[in-house]
């Protein structure tokens, strides 16, 4: 199986903070990664697909940049939305896989 | 837009078989642009796939549950089931069901609000 490893596990910031998750795949994923985003009681939200592609709806201070085995989410501006949990998950090789999260907390 | 609606909560005790099934509104599961998937989640925990099942009746399942693992399809009710065989207290989670895109990669991009599997004696 593909391993992701997400970094780091939490983090606290501000309203307005620029924050940034990385994920790193066991080996190479190419570009297949996407990102989610889990408010508590709720399902997981496609943000970012095929590392970079924003989802339709998504605002565009989600970013997804990255290819090979590491990649990176940027949040230009943190909204009081988006204090939440935030996977990555690999989509190269069957099983599918996570990484553990990113639970970004106010500050 | 699509729905997923997952049943409300299931308790079983360990060795019982855990059959879930998962109603999708406003797309047809016998589309074939679309696989149609499950993903648990335990208590505090990370997010696992478990599997997915494409219109042709094609799956593919996470090694880790195969053995005790169906998924299936029934297109005339556009719905599609999991079933899990002789659980333990390690599959208690949220069981989500979930459509799986492709678009330059496969993404999940809509859930089921989820549901709540307990196993307990």
């Amino acid at each position: 199986d593909f391993q992701m490893t997400q970094s780091p596990s939490s983090l606290s910031a501000s309203v307005g903070d620029r924050v940034t998750i990385t994920c790193r795949a066991s080996q190479t994923i190419i570009m297949y990664l996407n990102w989610y985003r889990q408010k508590p009681g709720k399902a997981p939200e496609l943000l970012i697909y095929a590392a970079s592609s924003l989802q339709s709806g998504v605002p565009s201070r989600f970013s997804g940049s990255g290819s090979g085995i590491d990649f990176t989410l940027t949040i230009s501006s943190l909204q009081p939305e988006d204090f939440a949990t935030y996977y990555c998950q690999q989509t190269y090789g069957t099983p599918w896989t996570f990484g553990q999260g990113t639970k970004v907390e106010i500050k | 837009q699509v729905q997923l609606q997952e049943p409300g909560p299931r308790l079983l005790k360990p060795s019982q078989t855990l059959s879930l099934t998962c109603t999708v509104s406003g797309d047809s599961i016998s589309s074939t642009t679309y696989y149609w998937s499950w993903i648990r989640q335990s208590a505090g925990k990370g997010l696992d796939w478990i599997g997915r099942i494409y219109a042709s009746g094609d799956t593919n399942y996470n090694p880790s549950l195969q053995s005790r693992l169906t998924i299936s399809l029934d297109t005339s009710k556009n719905q599609f089931s999991l079933r899990l065989t002789s659980v333990t207290a390690a599959d208690t989670a949220v069981y989500y069901c979930a459509r799986e895109n492709y678009l330059r990669a496969y993404h999940i991009d809509s859930w089921g609000q989820g549901t709540l599997v307990t196993v307990s004696s």
